[in-house]
């Protein structure tokens, strides 16, 4: 059972524009929520992290929005580049932190 | 901060033989580091947690005879891939978590491995 849900699978965004990517989870356990970068034939970058306590994380052109109500949280990517195209994952955790729950990943490529 | 090296970054090898990959936390101290693989265009697939000084916890399906896991150190583990076959050809990655304000899970670049 995935447990946590991702989407879309992919995205194509003009530079510019704003890209969005929603995750949804079940858990309420869950308390850690971190989004995860990752470029072709590398590992995965922690790219900005959020706590079920505050409702938005804003760092640089990227900014976590969660709605602890709803059970989901997204990652929204301000004036998108494509130097921003890569692969994004989001991830779920709880205390004692010994597992991270991945998404699907979303494929973005953002067209100059 | 929370840099983890990983070492090689591609082998190729031939099938029946062993490869080992090590997985490095640089500039903290993991208690905890997990191995992953990745096929081309999918998610990461957790293979096993590893706990400094203790037996790695396998996931289903993933067979630890293989895969043998070694965490001998807070800064150190190491995946072997014993006698390995086309099949195993993949992307593997590790990862260290990390304490305090850095709880996030901290990648290494991961390793190429083909098998011929």
């Amino acid at each position: 059972q995935q447990q946590v849900k991702q989407s879309p699978q992919s995205l194509i965004v003009q530079k510019g524009g704003i890209s969005i990517i929603n995750c949804a989870y079940e858990n309420t356990a869950f308390d850690y929520f971190p989004w995860y970068q990752q470029f072709p034939g590398k590992g995965p970058a922690l790219l900005i992290a959020i706590r079920p306590d505050v409702s938005e994380k804003k760092e640089g052109r990227f900014t976590i929005s969660f709605n602890k109500s709803a059970k989901q949280f997204s990652l929204h990517i301000m004036d998108s580049q494509p130097g921003d195209s890569a692969t994004y994952f989001c991830a779920a955790s709880m205390e004692p932190r010994n597992q991270f729950y991945f998404g699907t990943g979303t494929s973005l490529t953002v067209i100059p | 901060g929370a840099v983890v090296s990983q070492h090689p970054s591609r082998v190729i090898c031939k099938s029946g033989t062993s490869v080992k990959i090590e997985c490095r936390s640089l500039d903290f101290q993991a208690t905890t580091m997990f191995w992953y693989r990745q096929f081309p265009k999918q998610s990461l697939m957790l293979m096993a947690t590893s706990n400094e000084g203790s037996k790695a916890t396998y996931e289903q399906g993933v067979e630890k005879d293989k895969f043998l896991i070694n965490h001998a150190s807070l800064t150190l583990s190491t995946l072997t891939v014993t006698s390995a076959h086309p099949e195993d050809s993949s992307f593997y990655i590790c990862s260290a978590r990390g304490t305090g304000e850095a709880q996030g899970q901290f990648f290494g670049p991961g390793t190429r491995l083909t098998v011929l």
